[in-house]
């Protein structure tokens, strides 16, 4: 069975710094590109990243282009988002998905994670 | 970048009833790819139609999606008490992957 569980979620205060994880289980994790998705409450989703499956290859949406860092351990097979500089509209939870093949939509989902920024 | 824009915002129909919902996009789909998700309330989303037409595995076939270039639909024939919920479009056909603002199918 499919896996994904996200943690790492919390509070921090503007202009911190969290480091997200997303643990797989269940499939060859590293024959899978990866997504981050996020929403804020009460709103819709939000692409955030994506990656190789080598992890070799990130792209962001710009909104968090140069703020967020997309890696992987394949050894681990554990996702990480690297969140920096933080701001209050970052506030959301974070989902972690795979896709089937490089180019598909994500077909499984984690939970989510909750982050929060504020003072 | 492509912009998603999802009609009607909110759905009110009863069960057993047709539900269509529209995905527009500001240009061009590349290769419809195109994508509809099913979000219930404190869940994470589910997969239902990718490539605009293609049902995910397992969906049930009440789900049906059509449409090319900048305007797509979701269909569901009769609705089910759990397909009440907000619905996503969302373009793949390169980065970045946006999704649509939602579509909230709401018991009437």
């Amino acid at each position: 069975e499919v896996r994904l569980v996200e943690s790492g979620g919390g509070l921090v205060q503007p202009g911190g710094s969290l480091r997200l994880s997303c643990a797989a289980s269940g499939f060859s994790f590293s024959n899978h590109w990866m997504h981050w998705v996020r929403q804020a409450p009460g709103t819709g989703l939000v692409w955030v990243s994506r990656i190789s499956s080598d992890g070799s290859s990130a792209t962001y949406a710009d909104s968090v282009k140069g703020r967020f860092t997309t890696s992987r351990d394949n050894a681990k097979n554990t996702l990480y988002l690297q969140m920096n500089s933080l701001r209050a509209e970052d506030t959301a939870v974070y989902f972690c998905a795979r896709p089937y093949n490089w180019n598909d939509p994500p077909d499984y989902w984690g939970q989510g994670t909750l982050v929060t920024v504020s003072s | 970048e492509i912009v998603l824009t999802q009609s009607p915002g909110t759905l009110s129909l009863s069960p057993g009833e047709r539900a269509t919902l529209s995905c527009r996009a500001s240009q061009s789909v590349s290769s419809n790819y195109l994508a509809w998700y099913r979000q219930k309330p404190g869940q994470a989303p589910r997969l239902l139609i990718y490539g605009a037409s293609n049902r995910a595995y397992g969906v049930p076939d009440r789900f049906s999606g059509s449409g090319s270039g900048t305007d797509f639909t979701l269909t569901i024939s009769r609705l089910e008490p759990e397909d009440f919920a907000m619905y996503y479009c969302q373009q793949y056909g390169g980065s970045p992957w946006p999704f649509g603002q939602g579509t909230k199918v709401e018991i009437k």
